[in-house]
């Protein structure tokens, strides 16, 4: 079975600079979708940047980007230039793909973002 | 277009109640799913749906049941509730396998049970 592992619980970043949040997975197989969701103070979940596996190239989203690395099975996100705004939880997740039969989502227990003004 | 929508927002419930959670969404979205979230655990997969009629189990599905009677429709219901049953529960829906990859998400809803 997959897992997907968030190893920060709480991180600190002083506004307008760049923080990186780690996220680990495991799995057998080849091709799955990765993705980041941000949960604002609100509670409604947003997502941030996915990533698919077959895709080499990280995926940028303006300030937010990937660091994906498939043989270390690390998922990274980096984000720039950190705004107040960006002070959530975010939640790393998995997915296979399309051609497996499972249609679940694998959660992280997230890491929650403070932004010091 | 409102998305996915949950209803109640808030509730309290005592132990031995029961109480059905309704989610909608009106984008025509095949699958939905029902997570529970609790402090430290992420978000974890109660039941899901992938069409009209079908329901499959999660990861955490004792003491819940569900129903899609509606494409647009799925409800939760605790039968008789119990304090281990508080947490934040969302509903989230995505579309079939000609669609999009990621899940969009309801507002959520804190229940609470004495």
């Amino acid at each position: 079975a997959q897992t997907v592992t968030q190893s920060q619980p709480e991180m600190s970043v002083q506004e307008a600079e760049t923080v990186t949040l780690s996220c680990t997975y495991d799995t057998s197989e080849s091709d799955y979708y990765l993705f980041w969701y941000k949960q604002p103070p609100s509670r409604q979940m947003i997502l941030v940047i996915r990533q698919e596996a077959y895709k080499q190239q990280n995926a940028t989203e303006n300030r937010f980007s990937v660091n994906f690395q498939k043989a270390a099975k690390s998922f990274s996100l980096k984000i720039s230039d950190s705004q107040l705004g960006d002070a959530a939880m975010y939640f790393c997740a998995y997915r296979s793909a399309e051609n497996s039969g499972t249609y679940k989502y694998i959660f992280g227990t997230g890491t929650r973002l403070k932004v010091l003004a | 277009n409102a998305g996915v929508t949950q209803t109640p927002k808030f509730r309290v419930l005592k132990t031995g109640q029961s109480m059905t959670l309704l989610c909608a969404q009106d984008m025509n979205h095949e699958y939905m799913y029902w997570y529970r979230q609790d402090p430290g655990m992420g978000l974890r997969l109660i039941h899901y749906s992938v069409g009209e009629g079908t329901t499959a189990k999660g990861e955490v599905p004792d003491g819940y049941n569900v129903s899609r009677l509606k494409k647009q429709n799925f409800l939760l219901g605790l039968e008789s509730a119990a304090p281990s049953q508080t947490s934040v529960y969302f509903c989230a829906s995505r579309p079939g396998l000609a669609g999009g990859r990621e899940q969009f998400f309801g507002p959520g809803t804190r229940l609470t049970v004495l």
